[in-house]
């Protein structure tokens, strides 16, 4: 069973339009996060939910709108996409009180 | 702000050498300290963690890292690498309390074999 699970894989997409990635984890955990990883292989952190409340809002485009129905996941919508978008998107999850974070297999996001 | 800083880039070494990796944080609490790993085309895989205890950490595959705290490092090691060890390698540290990973810009570690 894997623990932390985005949807899609890859994904292809022209300039402007506007897509969602999503992401579950099966771990109970309490906490969920995505970070964009760059052509670099930089990891930055974009949002972070606690109990599907907001805490973490690093500098992004108001353009990218995470979206916590439950606690068990966290969608990232992303609208009016443009090149630079493109990254590899990563999920992943913790619970309070622990150390460790779950990643998720992460979406190649390629926008032309 | 935190950061964490891994200096070298790039890395090429042929099997059964040693590996060294460096990580220096600039965070001056206590902090809680990892290594992450990402093979070719996978997601971010814990190698090891530190938060307390024994400043030596052993974790799986044969790697190791020693926490010096008066140094602000976590350095990665493993004494005889394999062509499987291609990846990148990924410093992360935290507050203690705090559950956000800061990630360094990790090294791209190549092994020939």
């Amino acid at each position: 069973d894997t623990a932390v699970s985005q949807t899609p894989k890859y994904l292809v997409t022209q300039m402007g339009n506007d897509k969602s990635i999503k992401c579950e984890q099966n771990l109970g955990h309490d906490t969920m996060y995505w970070y964009k990883q760059d052509s670099k292989k930089f990891l930055k952190i974009m949002f972070s939910y606690n109990n599907k409340e907001l805490i973490i809002n690093e500098t992004v485009p108001n353009r990218f709108s995470p979206k916590s129905p439950d606690k068990a996941h966290l969608n990232l919508h992303i609208n009016s996409l443009e090149l630079g978008d493109s990254a590899v998107y990563f999920c992943a999850s913790s619970q309070t009180g622990s150390i460790e974070a779950f990643f998720g297999q992460g979406t190649r996001l390629t926008v032309v | 702000a935190q950061s964490v800083s891994q200096h070298n880039h790039h890395v090429i070494l042929s099997e059964a050498a040693s590996l060294e990796l460096g990580c220096n944080y600039s965070y001056g609490g206590t902090v809680n300290l990892f290594w992450y790993v990402q093979y070719p085309g996978q997601h971010l895989q814990l190698l090891l963690k530190y938060f307390s205890g024994d400043p030596l950490v052993k974790g799986i595959k044969g790697f190791e890292a020693e926490f010096i705290k008066s140094k602000f490092s976590f350095n990665l090691r493993k004494p005889s690498v394999q062509w499987s060890d291609t990846a990148e390698y990924f410093c992360a540290v935290n507050r203690r309390g705090s559950y956000i990973p800061t990630f360094g810009r990790g090294t791209s570690l190549i092994v020939h074999p």
